[in-house]
């Protein structure tokens, strides 16, 4: 098994523009996350999925929109790129409610110039 | 909603040494707790998780205590090793809400 698989690895964008990280699992997992974190800092929930067609706003949403039509992917979108959403991206999936352990993939490191 | 202060941001030790790691939750509610290692350019990944129905938990080196009176709970490594050496965060959840993070704790062990 993959596990949780993000794609691109690196990115680098210029303001304004638009772009689409990718996310897939193949646990089968119910849920999903998107997180960001900045250089130093902790991780910060941007949007999370309790199963496909639904979706809910984390704590720092403005900037993104996510979709999830099948259980296996989680795609980020960014609209008009922002300096400020320069970060590494972390997708994660767990398996049923949130008290259970949640499996990270590699990140997506974002720069926006 | 939930809220999870974790203590110390940074944290030295020698090889050898014990380290502790401390995090205090604000949620009564809550009743899964994880802690995540995080080496440098990588990806989180679970060292060790405990729920409220359980004192403490132990897995070789690492061990995870909770005291749910005092809503706090602690990671402690005991014999650290150069590999050891990491970022660590801790979580907390109620089960009905996603993780709440704490903003993790840089630990160097010094050979």
């Amino acid at each position: 098994n993959a596990g949780v698989t993000q794609t691109p690895k690196f990115r680098i964008l210029k303001i304004g523009q638009s772009m689409t990280l990718q996310c897939t699992q193949d646990m089968n997992h119910n849920y999903m996350y998107w997180y960001r974190q900045d250089p130093g800092m902790g991780l910060k929930l941007i949007y999370y999925s309790v199963g496909a067609g639904i979706t809910d706003k984390g704590e720092v949403p403005n900037g993104y929109n996510v979709s999830r039509s099948t259980t296996e992917d989680f795609p980020l979108r960014l609209e008009l790129a922002a300096p400020s959403q320069t970060s590494v991206y972390f997708c994660a999936s767990s398996l049923g409610q949130f008290n259970q352990p949640q499996h990270f993939g590699d990140g997506t490191r974002l720069s926006i110039l | 909603g939930e809220n999870v202060e974790q203590h110390p941001s940074t944290l030295s030790v020698q090889e050898g040494d014990s380290a502790v790691i401390k995090c205090t939750y604000s949620d009564s509610a809550s009743n899964y707790f994880p802690w995540y290692k995080q080496e440098l350019g990588k990806r989180p990944q679970l060292i060790i998780d405990i729920r409220s129905n359980v004192g403490e938990k132990k897995d070789q080196r690492i061990a995870v205590t909770l005291n749910k009176t005092a809503k706090h709970f602690s990671l402690h490594i005991t014999e650290t090793q150069p590999e050891d050496s990491a970022v660590y965060f801790c979580a907390a959840s109620t089960g009905n809400t996603p993780l709440v993070f704490g903003k993790g704790t840089r630990l160097s062990v010094i050979a």
